[in-house]
């Protein structure tokens, strides 16, 4: 385990379903965040959350909704997604004054949405 | 349009010898780079890094140069061994603290 875990591993979904993505982590980090992955892209960050207060949204569609109840704890919840959102989503997380430095990933929920 | 690049999807190195990562940036006001090693079904773990102010950093086996007036850097692993064989993703980091990924070079080293 790296110390950031994340659950499922991989999920199955229609378009008209609700889902959640759940990480854990329990490195002490006051950070968190959510990365897609998708075939031949970068890496494109979605949501920042410093000290359980989202800092940054980066024009995440609607049907992506984050959640952060605690600083261990960061919640991905999906609604009506469309196929081209099937990708590998991982969260990550670090000390915020140190974040380039002290990155540590989960690894990964595989989506795919039919 | 990318800020990060890597060009080359795919690398294919004879195990003991030198396997060289290349990436190429165009935002001149990125102050950090990064590299990170992911395994199939895990998530990506911090490699190596180099500050803007310097043109190389190495640790063990690992080696990173960058070349500022290129706006290019490379990661240098010799001499490569089995475990070696992974995605690599170079990453650069802004002044706002944001992070910018490539997509990932797969490494592939042969026996």
């Amino acid at each position: 385990e790296t110390g950031v875990t994340q659950t499922p591993r991989h999920l199955v979904m229609g378009m008209t379903n609700k889902k959640s993505l759940k990480c854990e982590q329990h490195l002490g980090h006051n950070a968190m965040y959510w990365y897609k992955q998708s075939a031949k892209k970068p890496l494109e960050l979605m949501f920042v959350y410093s000290l359980e207060e989202r800092v940054e949204n980066n024009s995440v569609p609607s049907r992506f909704s984050p959640e952060c109840p605690n600083s261990s704890h960061l919640f991905l919840h999906l609604h009506t997604l469309q196929p081209e959102d099937s990708a590998l989503y991982l969260c990550a997380s670090s000390h915020f004054e140190q974040g380039y430095y002290g990155y540590t990933f989960g690894s990964g929920t595989r989506l795919t949405v039919v | 349009d990318q800020q990060v690049k890597q060009n080359s999807p795919s690398l294919s190195v004879q195990e003991g010898r030198i396997s060289i990562l290349n990436c190429d940036y165009t935002n001149s006001m990125f102050d950090y780079f990064l590299w990170y090693k992911k395994y199939p079904a895990e998530g990506p773990t911090f490699l190596i890094s180099i500050s803007s102010i310097k043109d190389k950093n190495e640790d063990g086996r690992f080696t990173v140069f960058l070349n500022k007036s290129a706006k290019h850097l490379s990661l240098h692993i010799v001499p490569s061994q089995p475990g070696d064989s992974a995605v690599y993703f170079c990453a650069a980091k802004n002044r706002d603290d944001k992070i910018i990924f490539g997509k990932g070079t797969r490494l592939h080293i042969l026996p």
